[in-house]
């Protein structure tokens, strides 16, 4: 079975300063792993996804990601916060090729909410 | 493009009224979802749509319906309507349900409240 962990519900730091959002996965076939953005009171934003290119993934607003698989993980980083980043991030896994049990439906993580601090 | 469209944006209904939450999308793709975004919980999937002609289950079907009129068009339905069900709405929609393309891509939201 899948399932995502987003390891903080809350993340602060200073503009200017980098960004991690971490995001542990499990996924029993070849995953296909995405970070969404949601500002408040809007829709989700696709910002990045992996399906087994490059691992270091690069996204929107200079945003990247890096899949490890020998440590499940698919972190977030940005090496400069700005204001407008803040906002929540959702990491989401999907088996990308189904198998039993598994139709490539998308698996949510509970969000991590970034504030950025002037 | 428009992308992914939903109405209304909000909504409030008493216990027992029914409603449906229409979602559209002009970028031709194959599958479609409905989730609920609740504090701390994420988006659950309620319903989903791989391609026209079908509908199956998600995570929290109980309490609604949905249809999927033509390839464009995916409704959501709440026969009867609970305080439970207070919550956001998204649509989404991808090229396929599974492959490489399965990138969903979101709608604005339906904010529906139940007195």
């Amino acid at each position: 079975a899948q399932s995502v962990t987003q390891l903080d519900s809350h993340v602060s730091v200073s503009e200017g300063t980098p960004v991690l959002l971490r995001c542990n996965y499990s996924s029993s076939y070849s995953p296909s792993l995405f970070w969404y953005v949601q500002h408040p009171n809007k829709g989700l934003q696709l910002l990045l996804k992996y399906t087994s290119a490059a691992t270091l993934v690069k996204g929107i607003n200079g945003f990247e990601a890096e899949f490890k698989k020998s440590e499940t993980s698919f972190h977030l980083t940005k090496p400069s916060a700005h204001m407008s980043d803040a906002a929540e991030y959702f990491c989401v896994v999907s088996d990308r090729w189904g198998g039993s049990g598994n139709t490539g439906k998308l698996i949510f993580g509970q969000g991590t909410t970034l504030q950025v601090k002037p | 493009n428009a992308g992914v469209t939903q109405t209304p944006k909000f909504q409030v209904l008493k216990t027992g009224q029914s409603m449906t939450l229409q979602c559209a999308q002009d970028m031709n793709h194959n599958s479609m979802y409905w989730y609920r975004q609740d504090p701390g919980m994420g988006l659950r999937l309620i319903y989903y749509s791989a391609s026209e002609g079908t509908t199956d289950k998600g995570e929290v079907p109980n309490g609604y319906n949905v249809s999927r009129l033509n390839k464009r068009e995916f409704s959501l339905r709440l026969e009867s309507a609970a305080p439970s069900q207070t919550s956001v709405y998204f649509c989404a929609s991808s090229e396929a349900l599974l492959g490489a393309f399965n990138e969903q891509f979101f709608g604005p939201g339906t904010r529906l409240t139940v007195l």
